[in-house]
């Protein structure tokens, strides 16, 4: 798409599996989190997010796990289905007051 | 209700120019956050506007300036063009400024420098 990495990590996942799509933040300072899905020549989309004094968060088919002892998120997806196919983005508060994003994860979904 | 804008959606411009873009936010959003994303570094904060004054600022040179209008709409401006600049660049608004609040993104304008 021409709004994503070329380098990427790719997770291919078949139609109907749950996806796992993981994140290492890095700011300990970070009590603010959240998923994005960037299809491609669209912005980035909100998924879900969680605030640090949670460790797990659903939505609709989605669940955010929130490890802070070792820094890491990780967003599911149950079910996945061709139209989950995109960009994930992590995206933390960190302590300088704006948003700071992952290196993104493409997810491909194959019949 | 409308999302947030961002116009033009496509841009060409030649090294050394200069370009305006632009940004509506979504009604009621009163903070507007610009984000630079290239392949190669990814999504990189560059400013962010609250109640026109500038909140907020990333590690980006001087030619990378923006403002914001009394109706939270935002501009932002990059002047003496590289062919580096050439990037996607997103807008986000949200309801208040900070890092606290989920931003909603635009779809974003391709700036291509040749």
């Amino acid at each position: 798409g021409e709004s994503v990495g070329l380098h990427l990590p790719t997770l291919s996942v078949q139609e109907g599996d749950n996806s796992i799509i993981n994140c290492a933040y890095s700011n300990s300072a970070s009590d603010y989190f959240i998923w994005y899905k960037q299809e491609s020549g669209k912005g980035p989309q909100f998924i879900i997010d969680i605030r640090s004094n949670m460790d797990k968060r659903q939505g609709q088919r989605v669940t955010v796990l929130l490890n802070k002892t070792v820094k890491h998120l990780s967003l599911q997806i149950a079910a996945t289905q061709p139209g989950d196919s995109a960009v994930y983005f992590c995206a933390e508060n960190g302590d300088t007051d704006k948003l700071i994003f992952g290196t993104g994860t493409r997810l491909q979904v194959f019949p | 209700k409308a999302g947030v804008t961002q116009t033009p959606r496509y841009l060409i411009k030649t090294r050394g120019q200069q370009v305006t873009l632009s940004c509506s936010p979504i009604s009621g959003h009163r903070s507007v956050s610009w984000y630079q994303q290239t392949p190669g570094q990814g999504l990189q904060f560059l400013f962010e506007y609250f109640s026109e004054t500038q909140r907020n600022k990333g590690n980006f040179p001087g030619r990378f300036s923006g403002r914001q209008f009394s109706n939270s709409r935002s501009e932002m401006n990059v002047s003496t063009l590289e062919l580096g600049d050439s990037a996607l660049y997103l807008c986000a608004s949200s309801l208040e400024p900070g890092a606290d609040y989920g931003y909603t993104f635009g779809s974003g304008t391709r700036l291509t420098v040749v």
